[in-house]
């Protein structure tokens, strides 16, 4: 079974520019996660999808970030125009369908380092 | 909200030596508590997990125990290897039915090197 997969693993781009980030979740799951860690500090959530609807983008920072997942299986996160500080690693994870009351690991890629000069 | 706050590195131990990389945690109700660990090129893979209080997650020779009293789940190793090296991320989920179900709050991460 094929694990989550994100493209690129590295992007350098200027300020201002715009950059689009994909994962590849494992066939099967409903599941999608967007994280990011800014250097050093702690990873921290951006969204969830289940299937192809948003269920939480509590944590994306700004409208300068979108996510989408159309047809409920590769995401996309585009970041228009890019700062400075949106610099760091964004990861990726996927999970089966969930159940009641139960949890189902999370799968994470190997993220895509983000560097915004 | 939640939080989770973790022990800073880096930490450098001797093969063989004993390991132990403190984690508490801020969260209503009910979390699931977790250890991930991300070695060097790879991403983050799931080491153990507790979902109640109690629990003792187990892998690898490493522990970690859920405990409510102190709002804790401090990784434990006995004796660690080489290939132990990479860095460990605490990591908790909301109780089913809340609003963070799912998602999962991180601590800042621990680089443990460790030389043989």
């Amino acid at each position: 079974e094929a694990g989550v997969t994100q493209f690129p693993s590295h992007s350098v781009i200027e300020k201002g520019q715009t950059v689009t980030l994909r994962c590849d979740p494992i066939s099967g799951h409903d599941n999608l996660y967007w994280y990011r860690r800014v250097m050093g500090k702690e990873i921290k959530f951006l969204l969830h999808f289940v299937k192809e609807s948003k269920q939480d983008e509590s944590g994306m920072p700004n409208n300068r970030f979108l996510a989408e997942r159309t047809g409920g299986t590769y995401s996309t996160l585009k970041v228009q125009p890019a700062e400075l500080e949106d610099s760091g690693v964004y990861f990726c994870a996927s999970s089966r369908p969930s159940s009641a009351g139960s949890y189902n690991e999370q799968f994470f890629g190997p993220g895509t380092r983000l560097t915004v000069l | 909200g939640d939080s989770v706050t973790q022990m800073e590195g880096p930490v450098t131990l001797s093969e063989e030596a004993f390991l132990t990389i403190n984690c508490t945690y801020t969260a209503t109700g009910y979390p699931s508590l977790f250890w991930y660990v991300q070695y060097p090129g790879e991403g983050l893979q799931l080491l153990l997990k507790a979902t109640k209080a109690d629990d003792k997650g187990s892998n690898k020779g490493f522990e970690a125990t859920y405990r409510k009293e102190t709002t804790s789940f401090h990784l434990e190793k006995g004796s660690v290897q080489v290939s132990d090296s990479a860095v460990y991320f605490c990591a908790l989920s909301g109780n089913a039915g809340g609003t963070s179900y799912g998602k999962l709050t991180f601590g800042q991460g621990t680089i443990l090197t460790v030389h043989p």
